[in-house]
């Protein structure tokens, strides 16, 4: 079975430049999570999608972020305008529900200058 | 809402010892903890959870335990190989609802030296 996939992996941008993510989960999971782990911290949950509806995005910052999961599959995840503090590794996790075990892709960094 | 602090932040042992992680959470309402390890350059990946339901599980020399009133609960790592080096990361969640949203500690970084 093949895992969740992403690009790019690496990614190095100046402040106020725009940057986009994608992710393509599991097959047949129907929930996709996207994380933001900041150096030396745990994962924390931007947002999550049951098919291509939001569930929960109280953490997206939604004046600089913004996420999508067309037709329930892929999912992008966009920054604009960057800032400082959004260096981080972007990870998008799939799970077959909502509630089990999370299968997370290897994640994006991301370096804003 | 939920908060899971997670101790210590870096744990060093020698192979072939055991090493315990230990994590605490706010959240009354939690009732899933999953463990999960965190290799160099990968995402994480779950290597034990346990339910409320049940005080401890075991998985060949993995063991989790949890204690509902205290809210605390423990990952136990025996006869460590220099494999089991990584960040390990608890998590907690109310799964009765449709999120299941995982609120994270911050990570302990083991080290297994040969």
């Amino acid at each position: 079975e093949a895992g969740v996939a992403q690009s790019p992996r690496y990614k190095i941008i100046e402040k106020r430049q725009s940057v986009a993510f994608w992710c393509n989960p599991i097959s047949g999971h129907a929930t996709l999570y996207w994380y933001q782990q900041i150096l030396g911290q745990g994962p924390k949950l931007l947002i999550q999608f049951q098919n291509n509806g939001v569930v929960d995005d109280s953490q997206l910052p939604k004046d600089r972020f913004s996420a999508e999961r067309l037709k329930g599959v892929d999912s992008t995840l966009k920054i604009q305008p960057a800032k400082l503090e959004d260096s981080a590794v972007y990870l998008c996790a799939s799970s077959r529900s909502g509630n089990g075990e999370l299968f997370f892709g290897e994640g994006s960094r991301l370096t804003v200058l | 809402g939920e908060n899971v602090e997670q101790h210590p932040s870096t744990l060093s042992v020698q192979e072939g010892d055991s090493a315990v992680i230990k994590c605490t959470y706010s959240d009354s309402a939690s009732n899933y903890f999953p463990w999960y390890k965190q290799e160099l350059g990968k995402g994480p990946q779950l290597i034990i959870d346990i339910r409320s339901n049940v005080g401890e599980k075991k998985d060949q020399r993995i063991a989790v335990t949890l204690n509902k009133t205290a809210k605390h609960f423990s990952l136990h790592i025996t006869e460590t190989q220099p494999e089991d080096s990584a960040v390990y990361f608890c998590a907690a969640s109310d799964t009765r609802g449709s999120q299941g949203n995982l609120i994270f500690g911050k990570g302990t970084k083991l080290s297994v030296k040969p």
